[in-house]
């Protein structure tokens, strides 16, 4: 079976540090990873996914993940946080063959302090 | 172009009640998936029909159930409401069933059962 854990339900930054939001997944097959970002009262919208590839994926609005194997993690980085990047983030892993269902993480909440 | 849509926005209904949510995909999509959110967690997947035909169902009790209909149009109904189904339940549409089509979400139904 597959799952996902996200590490901190919670993580807040000052505006222009780093972001790291942290996602360890488990799967017996070969998975299909991806990072959703939720502003408020507003459905999810697609940052970046790994299908694969290259294992350092870029998303939109600057945020990159790096796919580690080893480490079973896909690991998400923004170099400088803006203010509008506060928003609840997902995890999510799929694998071939399961019909594209996705499997979330619990999600983190990313706060911006000025 | 139009994203997928889902009316209504909010409803609140009374336990023993039944409900039905709506869901129009984006133009040309052919495949259409529901999930559950629950306050505080992740998605969880309820549904996923292509061409018409049920393709994935996940671990949510018969009193859910699904139908697509020719204009790949969804509705998703819940029987006899219980307080724990209060969530959001989003909709989520992707040109086809499988694991490399990008799924997108729309704005999601609140559920409110009293």
């Amino acid at each position: 079976a597959q799952s996902v854990t996200q590490l901190g339900s919670h993580v807040s930054v000052s505006e222009g540090a780093l972001v790291l939001l942290r996602c360890n997944y488990s799967s017996s097959v070969p998975p299909y990873l991806f990072w959703y970002v939720q502003y408020p009262n507003q459905g999810l919208q697609l940052l970046l996914k790994y299908t694969s590839a290259a294992t350092l994926v870029k998303g939109i609005n600057g945020f990159e993940a790096e796919f580690k194997k080893s480490e079973t993690s896909f690991h998400l980085t923004k170099p400088s946080a803006h203010m509008s990047d506060a928003a609840e983030y997902f995890c999510a892993v799929t694998s071939s063959g399961n019909t594209g269902k996705l499997i979330f993480g619990q999600g983190t909440t990313l706060q911006v302090k000025p | 172009d139009a994203g997928v849509t889902q009316s209504p926005t909010h409803l609140i209904k009374t336990r023993g009640q039944h409900v039905t949510l709506r869901c129009s995909p984006i133009s040309g999509h052919k495949s259409v998936s529901w999930y559950q959110q629950v306050l505080g967690q992740g998605p969880q997947f309820i549904f996923q029909y292509y061409e018409k035909e049920e393709r994935g169902r996940g671990n949510f009790p018969d009193r859910f159930s699904a139908r697509q209909f020719p204009n790949y149009s969804s509705e998703l109904n819940v029987n006899a409401l219980l307080l724990g189904d209060s969530a959001l339940y989003l909709c989520a549409s992707s040109l086809g069933p499988g694991e490399t089509y990008e799924q997108y979400f729309g704005p999601g139904t609140r559920l409110t059962v009293t």
